[in-house]
């Protein structure tokens, strides 16, 4: 009954090496989130996307892109990872617009990241 | 200064004991308060919403002090399974018509025999 989902679970590459990390989801939710976590950390939104509409955080590096075919997938692309991105990426899902009930997000189990 | 700050903990509690974890918010306008739970290495899990009156799931009670900008969780009886960290969340006033959850590090909890 996995609602959300990100595979894989676990992403090696290397330093400057691009990656592709994945997320699908089966609630037919509107947006889609991609979180960053480093140990210890809070999780930092990166981009989101609202339907089709891609929005970004301001502090968001360039080395991080989104592609969201459709309503069930949406795909991080780092281009050129560095050491300093080793890291939990978070995906979630919300549907808007609504009510209290939908400030709920739905988190994926996350992907962790390692470069070496 | 953080947008939510918790303390770091770890706090180090008996089973059984009472625990709370306070954190405050830099935002005044701040709309929606949560405590989320993080097992380590998965992913956050909503624990409670949290408002102006106060509200109890079983052994958790969580409180919004919107004057003081303050919010606190309230563990009671605390089990071995409450071990986790818990993020305190906030949400802005709604802009551009989506949620934007503003997460606290964390406060860790470990519950020991």
């Amino acid at each position: 009954d996995a609602m959300v989902i990100q595979n894989p679970r676990y992403q090696v590459t290397q330093f400057g090496k691009p990656v592709t990390l994945s997320c699908s989801q089966t609630l037919n939710h509107n947006v889609m989130y991609w979180y960053q976590q480093k140990s210890s950390q809070a999780p930092k939104l990166l981009f989101h996307y609202y339907d089709k509409d891609f929005n970004n955080e301001a502090d968001t590096p360039d080395n991080f892109q989104s592609r969201r075919p459709n309503t069930s997938f949406c795909f991080l692309d780092i281009r050129s990872p560095g050491l300093g991105d080793a890291a939990m990426y978070l995906c979630a899902t919300s549907r808007l617009p609504g009510g209290q009930s939908t400030d709920t997000q739905y988190f994926g189990p996350g992907t962790r990241l390692t470069v070496l | 200064r953080k947008e939510v700050e918790q303390d770091p903990g770890p706090f180090n509690v008996p089973e059984g004991a009472t625990v709370a974890f306070n954190c405050t918010y830099s935002n005044s306008a701040s709309q929606s308060f949560f405590w989320y739970r993080q097992d380590c290495r998965k992913e956050p899990k909503l624990l409670m919403s949290v408002y102006s009156s106060g509200n109890e799931d079983g052994r958790f009670t969580a409180q919004l002090n919107r004057a003081s900008q303050y919010i606190s969780l309230l563990i009671r009886d605390s089990k071995l399974s409450d071990s986790a960290t818990y993020l305190c969340v906030v949400t802005p006033l709604r802009s551009g018509g989506y949620n934007k959850l503003i997460f606290g590090a964390g406060t860790r909890l470990a519950v020991h025999p």
